[in-house]
């Protein structure tokens, strides 16, 4: 079947560190894969994606890149701020439905 | 560019009564998507149009909740009776053949 596993948040930084949140997935054949936001009271927003092996996705500083080896597709940002503290979903595209992580709150304080 | 419409925002309703939602997608996109969203967990696929055509309603429980997209446009979603359990965000998107998926801000549903 195909299926998102998030790393469980919440995760708390300072301003200004480096940012992870892992995602691996299962899937047949290959999916593309997306990083959604979900900022307090607003719907969901597409971050970042990528179609294919070893693409990178990248938005806003945010980057992921596509591993099929390690079926992984990683978020990670250098230097987060308070503005980027929010909910973040990896999901995966299969025959045009989307597959959803349970999702990581981030909350980056000053 | 107008995005994903969603009405009401909010709703309060005791168990067993009716409820519905409605959904105006971006303009030109012919798929439309309905999800539950519980608190706490990532959206979960109901119901998938392709123009006023249901292709996948796998996940919606039909025998209380029911779905329509009149002229391949707005989509109204629809629950009754509802239940405790219905108490979740429903969450509307619309895309492009399938392409990217861009969401509405949903509708919180409290059930009592």
């Amino acid at each position: 079947g195909n299926s998102v596993t998030q790393m469980e948040g919440p995760v708390t930084l300072s301003e200004e560190a480096f940012l992870t949140i892992n995602c691996t997935y299962t899937a047949t054949g290959y999916p593309s894969l997306f990083w959604y936001v979900q900022y307090p009271g607003e719907g969901l927003q597409l971050l970042l994606k990528a179609t294919k092996a070893d693409d990178k996705g990248s938005n806003k500083g945010f980057e992921a890149t596509y591993r099929k080896e390690t079926t992984s597709f990683h978020l990670e940002k250098g230097s987060v701020q308070v503005s980027d503290s929010a909910v973040y979903f990896c999901a995966l595209l299969r025959a045009n439905n989307l597959f959803f992580g349970t999702g990581t709150r981030l909350t980056v304080i000053p | 560019e107008a995005g994903v419409v969603q009405s009401p925002r909010y709703k309060i309703i005791e168990k067993k009564q009716p409820v519905a939602f409605w959904c105006n997608p971006i303009s030109g996109h012919n798929t439309l998507y309905w999800y539950l969203q519980n608190l706490g967990q990532g959206p979960e696929l109901l119901i998938r149009y392709e123009n006023e055509e249901a292709v996948d309603d796998s996940q919606l429980p039909k025998d209380r909740f029911s779905a329509e997209r009149l002229k391949g446009v707005d989509s109204t979603l629809k629950i009754q009776p509802a239940e405790l359990g219905d108490s979740a965000v429903y969450l509307c998107a619309s895309s492009l053949q399938g392409d990217e998926q861009y969401f509405g801000p949903g509708t919180r549903l409290t059930v009592t």
